[in-house]
């Protein structure tokens, strides 16, 4: 069985640009969450899509958006990037409703130059 | 605000020997899992604990969530090499993971030959 994808592996962008981070779920799952590990912080909650919907976002900007499609992959969208944003962006999956265990991917390294 | 703190940060041991990781929290979790993350990849899920005074054995490793489900600490016996890596304790608020897994900074274990 095939685990989470993502894609692409590393994305270097500049700063004020747009990047979209993409991520495919275990099968069978219907939740995916994103988080963002950047250096020194550990892994923080982004948001979290089941069914199509958002619903629950993390403590960061409106400019981290995503949205969920009916084959349950995800996008991660980041406007206006700064250079903070420099980070292993994570994406993992659960079966919901159901165990809280949640899979991840290998993640995509994004760099904001 | 770290809602999960761990300790050591930093351990390096010699092959052979024990060791045990900690993982504290004044918030009561519902569940918590125990990951492993090597450089450039996403977490793996070792285990997860759900019942307060659980223990539950992996191998060498053995996971003990604390009575009050605020707690939980991982112990290796005999380390080896290949148990080298980021260990992560992430915890779950509520049921089915509306606020996602809050994570601990980790502990950065390095086992020697």
């Amino acid at each position: 069985e095939a685990g989470v994808t993502q894609s692409p592996t590393h994305l270097i962008k500049t700063r004020g640009q747009q990047a979209t981070l993409r991520c495919s779920p275990i099968s069978g799952h219907t939740s995916v969450y994103w988080y963002q590990q950047a250096l020194g912080l550990g892994l923080q909650f982004l948001l979290w899509y089941d069914e199509g919907e958002e619903r629950n976002r993390g403590n960061f900007p409106p400019r981290f958006s995503g949205r969920q499609f009916p084959n349950y992959s995800s996008e991660l969208n980041v406007n206006a990037l700064e250079l903070e944003d420099s980070a292993l962006y994570l994406c993992a999956s659960r079966l919901s409703p159901g165990p809280h265990e949640q899979y991840f991917g290998p993640g995509t390294r994004l760099t904001v130059t | 605000t770290q809602l999960l703190e761990q300790s050591p940060q930093f351990l390096s041991i010699q092959e052979g020997e024990n060791l045990t990781v900690y993982c504290n929290s004044s918030s009561v979790f519902s569940s918590l899992q125990w990951y492993r993350q090597e450089p450039g990849e996403g977490p793996v899920l070792l285990v997860t604990v759900v019942t307060g005074g659980e223990v539950k054995k992996l191998k060498r490793l053995t996971f003990q969530f604390g009575d009050a489900r605020k707690d939980s600490s991982l112990h290796i016996t005999a380390a080896q090499p290949g148990d080298t890596g980021l260990y992560l304790c992430a915890g779950a608020k509520s049921g089915g993971g509306a606020d996602g897994l809050t994570f601990g900074k980790g502990t950065h274990l390095i086992i020697q030959p």
